[in-house]
């Protein structure tokens, strides 16, 4: 089956520990991000990476840290500097970044809830 | 400042009933709006997909609308079902950005009712 994977799908973290999250995708492609979403808003981008070995930050990137040393993987840590990272987190793949009718169409993984105790 | 704007924010209907929920949006250059429906615990899919020179897609029973001059999109679900509960999220793209960035709405949340 071709998709985005995540794991784990459920996720607990005490206070000041620093815990990852996988994403890997398996539909070849270039481009990868991570989303943050809190209840009663709207997605917020953390990182993106175009290629391997190169990331960029997003909007909220404060307190994560991302790698991308293979093309399928785009693993996400959340370090202990992320004040508030009880959230889901969604990871999501496209063919390339940039505009266009479809090329840039985000296919989503099913998520990771993160819950900080 | 591109915004995406959704209502209603939450949406009660009884089965086999029609609803439509609305989208405004000030991103500028446009590139393309998409829907999605997002299932609870799950990643967003996509429904439909529209270019600014088109002013409606249709899939099964979700029918998409684009008013690229007022900037404003409708989804409309014909004969709703129980499995048709879930967010609803409109995402604009905007064009002449190395990354194509993805504008999300809120989401309006859906329930169907037996």
């Amino acid at each position: 089956d071709g998709g985005i994977t995540q794991s784990p799908k459920y996720l607990f973290r005490k206070e000041g520990q620093n815990v990852t999250l996988s994403c890997e995708q398996n539909l070849n492609h270039d481009a990868m991000y991570w989303y943050r979403q809190d209840p009663g808003q709207g997605l917020r981008l953390i990182y993106y990476s175009q290629i391997v070995n190169d990331f960029q930050k997003g909007d909220i990137a404060e307190g994560y840290s991302v790698s991308r040393e293979k093309k399928e993987s785009f693993p996400l840590t959340v370090t202990s500097a992320q004040k508030n990272p009880t959230a889901f987190y969604l990871c999501a793949s496209s063919n390339r970044v940039g505009g266009g009718t479809g090329s840039n169409e985000q296919f989503f993984g099913p998520g990771t809830r993160l819950t900080v105790l | 400042k591109n915004q995406v704007e959704q209502s209603p924010q939450s949406l009660i209907i009884l089965e086999g009933k029609n609803c439509t929920l609305q989208c405004n949006y000030t991103v500028s250059p446009f590139s393309n709006l998409r829907w999605y429906k997002q299932d609870t615990g799950r990643g967003p899919v996509s429904l439909t997909i529209m270019t600014f020179s088109e002013n409606t897609k249709s899939n099964g029973r979700y029918t998409a609308t684009l008013d690229a001059d007022t900037k404003q999109s409708s989804l409309h679900i014909t004969a709703s079902q129980l499995s048709d509960s879930a967010s609803y999220i409109c995402v604009v793209s905007g064009r002449g950005s190395t990354l194509g960035r993805l504008y999300f709405g809120r989401g309006t949340q859906l329930t169907v009712w037996p």
